[in-house]
C-alpha cells in the first residue's frame, strides 16, 4: 500500500504571503497525485489533479507539481479563506494526513 | 447541477446494521467511480474503497476490506455503504465522492452522513 506523508503538520503563514505544502510518496505514483482543501465544517474541494491541473474553478495562484514521489502544493499571495487543512491523494485512493495552514 | 446527494444522520448501538446512501444526479452516473471516505472527529481523510456503477467493479482499501460492504443501483442512480455489525469505532462522518481520474481525484462530494454507534 502506498503512504502519503505530508508536511509540514501545520503551516503558519499571513495573508498575502506564499504557501508551499510538501506531499512524498512510499513509491512512485508518476503524477497521479490530487490535493484537496478542507475548510471545518465542509466538505473537501479538489484543488488539483494529475499534480498539476487545476480544477473548474480554481484560482491560478493555486498550483501544484511534482512527480515521482515528490510533489508541492503552492497557494500564492494568501486570502483569509486559504486558511484551512490540506490533503494529498494518489492514484490507488489513500490520503496525506494533511497539512493545516493556520494564520501567524 | 451535478451533485451527490447523501442520506441523514444516524444513531445506532453496537451490533446493529447500516446502510447509507449516496444519490447522484445531473451526470450520467455509470460513467465515473464513486468513492467512500471516512473521517472521525479532528481526524485526517481515510479512503475506504469505490465502486464502478457501469458494472459494480468495487475495490477496498485493506483498512475496510472486511469491515463494510460498498454496492450500487445503478437503476436509481444511488451507491450504498453497508455494515452488518457496527462497532464504536464506526462513529463518525462518512462522505461518498465522485472519482474524476477514476479511484482518485475527487471532483465532486456528497454533504457527508454522520454515523454515531453508542451504547
Amino acid at each position: 500500500e502506498i503512504v502519503l506523508t505530508q508536511s509540514p503538520v501545520t503551516l503558519s503563514l499571513s495573508p498575502g504571503e506564499r504557501a508551499t505544502l510538501s506531499c512524498r510518496a512510499s513509491q512512485s505514483v508518476g503524477s497521479h497525485l490530487a490535493w484537496y482543501q478542507q475548510r471545518p465544517g465542509q466538505a473537501p474541494r479538489l484543488l488539483i489533479y494529475d499534480s498539476s491541473i487545476r480544477a473548474t474553478g480554481i484560482p491560478a495562484r493555486v498550483s501544484g507539481s511534482g512527480s515521482g514521489t515528490d510533489f508541492t502544493l503552492t497557494i500564492s499571495n494568501l486570502e483569509p479563506d486559504d486558511f484551512a487543512v490540506y490533503y494529498c491523494q494518489q492514484l490507488t485512493g489513500s490520503f496525506g494526513q494533511g497539512t493545516k495552514l493556520e494564520i501567524k | 447541477d451535478v451533485q451527490l446527494v447523501q442520506s441523514g444522520v444516524e444513531v445506532k448501538k453496537p451490533g446493529e446494521s447500516l446502510r447509507i446512501s449516496c444519490k447522484g444526479s445531473g451526470y450520467t452516473f455509470i460513467d465515473y467511480w464513486i468513492g467512500w471516505v471516512r473521517q472521525k472527529p479532528g481526524k485526517g481523510l481515510e479512503w475506504m474503497g469505490i465502486i464502478y456503477p457501469g458494472d459494480a467493479d468495487t475495490r477496498y482499501s485493506p483498512s475496510f476490506q472486511s469491515q463494510v460492504a460498498i454496492s450500487v443501483d445503478k437503476s436509481i442512480a444511488t451507491a450504498y455503504l453497508h455494515w452488518s455489525s457496527l462497532k464504536a469505532s464506526d462513529t463518525a462522518m462518512y462522505y461518498c465522492a465522485r472519482g474524476l481520474r477514476s479511484w482518485y481525484g475527487f471532483d465532486i462530494w456528497g454533504q457527508g452522513t454522520v454515523v454515531t454507534v453508542s451504547s
